[in-house]
């Protein structure tokens, strides 16, 4: 069954690096997402990608974040400067289209920023 | 504004009991889609359902039920004879006019052998 992966599964930082986190959708979905969770929280919304351009994003997509599909597999979120509040388990997640249709996510990846 | 509302933060049963898993959302659209997804301790987020704003039927899948009533803005998961399996956090999760799923706060479910 097909599936979305992701690389690495922990990625340790130090504060003001740059991280790149790296996402293999699904092969015939079109629609890609970006998602966090702080530990013991809830699953929040970043962004989403359709098209080669971003769909919608929120609040906490400020601009030490940029996404990137750079071939036709891989989908990147980029954090060009962390902070230890960046410190979550983020997931990337792919959809067939848009709307209607359900999301399936990758295991994660924990990003530790010390 | 949309908001989704999981009230019980953690549930402890002794497997074969039934559980159920609350969830109460809030959107001004007509036109929306209800998710549940399951986190094991593995952290992995695995889709369950999906149900659409205009189909209130209730859906049976195995041991998992699940009752959507637009009455009470409510979409209920059901688990019959639980499972030291089903241990997990349940995410319930709205999508209306945008991308992004709104997810509740999830519940823990602990079951017990």
């Amino acid at each position: 069954e097909p599936e979305v992966t992701q690389t690495p599964s922990h990625q340790v930082t130090q504060m003001g690096q740059e991280v790149i986190l790296r996402c293999v959708p699904i092969s015939n979905h079109l629609y890609f997402y970006w998602y966090r969770q702080i530990l013991g929280q809830k699953v929040e919304f970043l962004v989403s990608f359709y098209n080669n351009e971003i769909s919608e994003k929120s609040e906490i997509f400020d601009d030490q974040f940029s996404v990137e599909r750079p071939d036709g597999s891989n989908f990147t979120l980029k954090i060009r400067s962390t902070k230890l509040e960046d410190s979550a388990m983020y997931f990337c997640a792919s959809s067939e289209a848009g709307f209607s249709y359900e999301q399936y996510f990758g295991p994660g990846t924990r990003l530790t920023v010390t | 504004a949309q908001k989704v509302t999981q009230a019980q933060t953690e549930i402890s049963v002794v497997e074969k009991e039934d559980v159920t898993l609350d969830c109460v959302y809030e959107t001004r659209d007509t036109t929306y889609y209800l998710f549940w997804y399951k986190q094991p301790p593995s952290g992995e987020l695995v889709f369950l359902i999906r149900r659409n704003s205009f189909d209130e039927q209730n859906e049976i899948s195995g041991r998992y039920s699940w009752n959507f009533q637009k009455s009470t803005s409510s979409f209920n998961f059901t688990i019959t004879a639980s499972q030291v399996v089903d241990s997990a956090v349940y995410f319930c999760a709205l999508r209306n006019s945008g991308y992004a799923l709104n997810f509740g706060k999830g519940t823990s479910l602990l079951v017990t052998p």
